[in-house]
């Protein structure tokens, strides 16, 4: 059973911190992605990462940064946690395998930010 | 602006009855789209993918439509069950993208009453 994982369910942190969100995928996938997730907005691509190494903005990275130092995992990294950033953080992965793939989820982080 | 958007009010049915969730978009050129289950505290699960050239697939209970010309796809439940109570999110996958990024409505929660 392929399988996304997260390291928290819930996470609480104090402004100003900096936060480690891991995400880990063991299905062998070139692509990962990590989203946030707000009432009436869905889902929105923070990074995305296609290889090890290699990241790419999505739309809303600003306070954020990423790593890619292994295929099977990448972080999010708040540098410098705000109370705007409390949310629900899903990282997903998905094969480079054709052109029209589905993307797998994890269960998702909740944050908050005090 | 590029918009993509589903109904946001809940859609509430019988037991029985046939379940159609709507997913419309503007200023996109889709390759393809998709339909994601989200149970409350979860990640998106994918259920399915229609690509640009066609009009309609099936699996099991559910059907999706995708109407390039009206820039529409519509999602049935047919006999539907209170297990079905989830959000349903849509999410395209733009021409522009490399086919890897995909872009997420906010979802339509779908209650199912016995």
């Amino acid at each position: 059973d392929v399988k996304v994982t997260q390291s928290s369910r819930y996470l609480v942190k104090r402004t100003g911190e900096k936060v480690f969100l891991e995400c880990v995928q063991d299905m062998d996938h070139e692509n990962m992605f990590w989203y946030r997730q707000d009432p009436g907005l869905g889902l929105r691509l923070i990074y995305f990462s296609y290889d090890v190494k290699m990241k790419e903005k999505g739309d809303i990275p600003e306070g954020y940064s990423v790593s890619r130092e292994k295929k099977e995992r990448f972080s999010l990294i708040l540098e410098s946690a705000s109370t705007n950033q409390t949310s629900m953080y899903l990282c997903a992965s998905m094969p480079q395998t054709g052109v029209y793939n589905e993307q797998f989820f994890g269960p998702g982080t909740r944050l908050t930010v005090l | 602006s590029q918009k993509i958007e589903q109904n946001s009010e809940a859609l509430n049915i019988q037991e029985g009855k046939t379940a159609t969730l709507t997913c419309n978009y503007t200023n996109y050129s889709p390759a393809y789209l998709q339909w994601y289950r989200q149970d409350p505290g979860r990640g998106p699960v994918f259920l399915l993918l229609i690509r640009e050239n066609e009009k309609e697939k099936r699996k099991e209970r559910l059907k999706v439509t995708f109407d390039t010309t009206l820039k529409q796809s519509l999602f049935h439940i047919t006999a539907s069950q209170p297990a079905d109570s989830a959000t349903y999110l849509c999410a395209l996958s733009p021409l522009s993208g490399g086919y890897n990024k995909l872009i997420f409505g906010a979802g339509t929660r779908l209650a199912v009453h016995p």
